[in-house]
């Protein structure tokens, strides 16, 4: 049984590019939440995506922007990179809405800008 | 406002001894949930154990236990018989259930050394 699924682990990027980030839920979840985490820091909330539409926003500007595909899977785009962007991108997916709703995480993507 | 609190940077333990990692919340919801999540230098997120507000009893998951005080808003992660493969980062987050929110709040976690 597969859990969460990220791609890539590794990406280096310039200011000002665009950058897309996909996840892979667990088998049988139905919801995906992305979160960012900078360096010394826990994460913090961008959005949720469920039956493909963003559900929940933290606060983050409209360059982050998000995809949920009838699979379950989903996109985190980042345009107008900052150098302050760079952090650890963590997909999160469960079940919807109910129960303890917990969010079981994948590896993680590592961005750099440069 | 909702806020989580981890106010140990680093803690150190031996190997099989017990160690309390300390935890305090915020929040006006009466209804919320409360996480611990280990993570490794590898990054990955790993779900250790759930409490809910209404919960009577503390939980536990094998080795883990969580110390709710509900008073004193407080949550604190029990790992007994430590490992060597206990040393990571532990994160403790709360999720508000009103308003059909579905952010977790985190704190900026405990570095945990386990020593041989």
């Amino acid at each position: 049984d597969a859990g969460v699924t990220q791609s890539p682990t590794h990406l280096i990027k310039t200011r000002g590019q665009q950058v897309t980030l996909r996840c892979s839920p667990k088998s049988g979840h139905d919801t995906v939440s992305w979160y960012q985490q900078a360096l010394g820091q826990g994460p913090q909330f961008i959005f949720q995506y469920y039956e493909e539409e963003e559900r929940q926003r933290g606060n983050f500007p409209d360059r982050f922007s998000g995809h949920q595909f009838p699979n379950y899977s989903s996109e985190l785009n980042v345009n107008a990179l900052l150098l302050g962007d760079s952090a650890l991108y963590l997909c999160a997916s469960s079940l919807y809405p109910g129960g303890k709703n917990i969010q079981y995480f994948g590896a993680g993507t590592r961005l750099s800008v440069l | 406002a909702q806020k989580i609190t981890q106010t140990q940077p680093g803690m150190f333990v031996q190997e099989k001894e017990a160690v309390t990692l300390d935890c305090t919340y915020d929040t006006s919801d009466p209804s919320y949930g409360l996480f611990w999540y280990k993570q490794p230098s590898s990054g990955e997120m790993i779900f250790l154990i759930y409490q809910g507000s209404y919960d009577q009893q503390n939980a536990t998951e094998g080795r883990y236990s969580l110390n709710f005080q509900k008073a004193r808003k407080s949550a604190n992660l029990v790992i007994s018989a430590s490992q060597l493969g206990d040393s990571a980062m532990y994160f403790c987050a709360m999720r508000e259930e009103g308003g059909n929110n579905r952010k977790l709040i985190w704190g900026l976690g405990t570095s945990l050394a386990v020593n041989p």
